[in-house]
């Protein structure tokens, strides 16, 4: 396994419109977590998965947006009617059951998002 | 809302210069804290994990100290180089171990 994966890596798309990432984690790993970074900022927590369950979600986080993780492995994020505001880069990470008590994330290289 | 704070938000140094940055976090309700390491281009990649007041750290010529009771931990780089260009966020996980909060991190440029 070669580590978190994400697709597409940079995607433009107009305002209004709909746009859906997605995350391959380690496959042993049964925890996915979805941050956002803007520009100037650290990454900020929108959602986790713990299996195929999602256990929190950011109170920041619109209805717009929506994540799942059907079979608990890979993950969708999707975005509807996109705004200008949502550009970002859009990170997924994923952490290991014996990694749980300490939480260390093992990163994918994101996604970027542009919204005209 | 987690306060996670790091400063400065950006250093030049020169290659050969030893540095440092800091991080505060809530001194209550601790669980972990992470140092991550985000160069241009790729993936943040963890650092350092540390859990217990008074931690130390070290990889290679970095190193990580921790004071959980009032709040802060360094990041240490001794003898930056190039390749140590990068921004170097802290991440705060509080009592139930779930997530990370991170700051907005150091941005260090490592010039020849």
């Amino acid at each position: 396994d070669t580590g978190v994966s994400q697709d597409p890596r940079h995607k433009i798309t107009k305002r209004g419109q709909n746009v859906t990432f997605r995350c391959d984690p380690i496959s042993e790993h049964n925890r996915l977590y979805w941050y956002r970074q803007t520009l100037g900022q650290g990454p900020e927590f929108l959602t986790y998965f713990q299996n195929e369950a999602q256990l929190e979600k950011s109170r920041l986080l619109s209805d717009r947006f929506s994540a799942e993780r059907p079979k608990g492995s890979f993950s969708t994020l999707e975005i509807q009617r996109t705004e200008q505001g949502d550009s970002a880069m859009y990170l997924c990470a994923s952490s290991s059951p014996s990694g749980v008590n300490t939480g260390e994330l093992f990163f994918g290289e994101g996604s970027r998002l542009t919204v005209l | 809302i987690l306060n996670v704070e790091q400063s400065p938000q950006s250093l030049h140094v020169q290659e050969g210069d030893s540095t440092n940055f800091t991080c505060s976090f809530p001194s209550s309700n601790f669980y972990a804290l992470h140092w991550y390491r985000w160069e241009t281009a790729k993936s943040p990649e963890a650092l350092f994990v540390m859990t217990l007041n008074g931690d130390e750290k070290k990889k290679g010529r970095i190193s990580a100290t921790l004071n959980t009771k009032e709040g802060y931990s360094y990041l240490y780089i001794k003898g930056s180089q190039p390749e140590d260009s990068a921004t170097y966020l802290c991440a705060f996980m509080g009592g139930g171990g779930n997530k990370l909060t991170f700051g907005t991190g150091t941005q260090l440029k490592v010039e020849l």
